[in-house]
């Protein structure tokens, strides 16, 4: 089973840039690389994913390593609407994997 | 558009009861996904439907957890004699094409209390 580590917690300071880091070394070649944000009692919400590539979208950049065993999830300047629970999530053939996530918490 | 909507919000039920939580994903989605997410804890994966067939059922704990979803749209998880430890948030997601491949979408979840 894919499986992943990152930091319980990290603290940004608004309009500054947050990179959270993601361990997933028992990744697969073909596993897709998802990232995922939680707001208190609401469901998962997509923020971006991929495979090998550095990724952008407008929420957010994906960097992978070139081994892909980790990756990073940059928020280039961060908001108060950004404090929430970030999940790395590979895609064990069928299967999501979520950790625990990293609680994201950012000072005005 | 509308998202994922789940029913009901809230489920509360007594020991050994019978539950049907509902799942409705964004139209045209064809890959529905299951997951069970206890407090502080990330969603844990239940079952993956791509169609109508279950492709994935691995994740189901135990064989009191069925999932159905007879025309590729809503699905049903039902849970039979359920227990105090089946009490979290289940959560649905949808996403178009395989696994993995696009972006899933999240509904609220259904909190579940087994007391």
């Amino acid at each position: 089973d894919a499986k992943t580590t990152q930091p319980n917690s990290m603290e940004s300071n608004e309009e500054e840039p947050v990179h959270l880091p993601c361990n997933h070394s028992t990744i697969s070649g073909t596993d897709y690389i998802h990232w995922y944000r939680q707001l208190p009692s609401q469901g998962p919400e997509y923020v971006i994913h991929g495979l090998t590539s550095n990724v952008n979208n407008r929420m957010a950049s994906l960097a992978i390593a070139e081994d892909r065993k980790s990756s990073t999830l940059i928020l280039h300047r961060a908001t108060l609407r950004d404090a929430a629970v970030y999940y790395c999530s590979p895609v064990d053939f069928n299967k999501f994997y979520f950790g625990s996530g990293t609680k994201l918490n950012v000072k005005p | 558009g509308a998202g994922v909507s789940q029913t009901p919000s809230n489920k509360v039920t007594e020991k050994g009861k019978y539950v049907e939580l509902r799942c409705d994903p964004i139209s045209g989605h064809t890959a529905l996904y299951w997951y069970r997410q206890s407090l502080g804890q990330g969603p844990e994966f239940l079952i993956y439907f791509q169609g109508t067939g279950a492709a994935d059922d691995s994740g189901l704990p135990n064989d009191r957890f069925f999932a159905v979803r007879p025309e590729g749209s809503v699905s049903t998880l039902k849970i039979q004699r359920t227990e105090r430890g089946d009490s979290a948030v289940y959560l649905c997601a949808s996403s178009l094409g395989l696994a993995g491949v696009r972006e899933q979408y999240f509904g609220p979840g259904t909190r579940l209390t087994v007391t």
